[in-house]
């Protein structure tokens, strides 16, 4: 129940392309999502974060798409750089600020 | 957004020994997590470390094993005890700061 699932597991996209990383999830408890960013050997970094009231957050060239009824949401990367090359983590908020991880997905942009 | 700095960033550790560390924010928050992220692998929730009282434990986590302490807003200890080869992980101490979650760099732990 407490469960993320994360698509892609890897994903390999070309300089200019559009990087899509999908999560759904079961628990209708859950009320935050965030996608954290994390590089080699280090930390997890706040990438971009939604509430369940809200369909679609942009920030910069980063989109979050939520379906709350599908109980899906999408991570959208526009005009991807090689510089976006990381491990990407979607994740769920429920009781006391607590996260569960998708699996997550190793994005690769060849220059 | 909060700095977390943890210590050590990395250790090499003989079996059956016990190693602390350290997770220091530069904010006071409420809330404080330890997280595990084995080799190439999602993090898992250990527990919440809870201001003045002892830890919430997620399921398949012990304090004998995992004995947190928090003895003020801004800092955390996780102690992994008696250290065998599967306790070899990163360990990521988390915050809650202005309603979003912080992870400091990590510590990398290798068990001998």
């Amino acid at each position: 129940q407490q469960q993320v699932k994360q698509s892609p597991q890897s994903l390999i996209v070309q300089k200019g392309g559009i990087s899509i990383i999908n999560c759904a999830y079961e628990n209708t408890a859950f009320d935050y999502f965030p996608w954290y960013q994390q590089f080699p050997g280090k930390g997890p970094a706040l990438l971009i974060a939604i509430r369940p009231d809200v369909s679609e957050k942009k920030e910069g060239r980063f989109t979050i798409s939520f379906n709350k009824s599908a109980k899906q949401f999408s991570l959208h990367i526009m005009d991807s750089q090689p510089g976006d090359s990381a491990t990407y983590f979607c994740a769920a908020m429920w009781s006391g600020s607590r996260l569960t991880f998708g699996e997550g997905t190793q994005l690769t942009v060849n220059p | 957004s909060a700095v977390i700095s943890q210590k050590p960033s990395r250790d090499i550790c003989q079996r059956g020994t016990s190693l602390t560390i350290q997770c220091q924010v530069d904010s006071q928050v409420t809330m404080m997590f330890w997280y595990r992220q084995q080799p190439g692998q999602s993090l898992t929730l250990i527990a919440t470390a809870n201001q003045g009282s002892e830890a919430t434990y997620e399921s398949g986590f012990v304090i004998d094993k995992f004995p947190i302490s928090r003895p003020n807003l801004t800092f955390s200890t996780l102690t992994v005890s008696n250290m065998s080869p599967e306790d070899s992980s990163i360990y990521l101490c988390s915050a809650r700061h202005t309603g979003e979650l912080f992870f400091g760099e990590g510590s990398r732990l290798t068990v001998l």
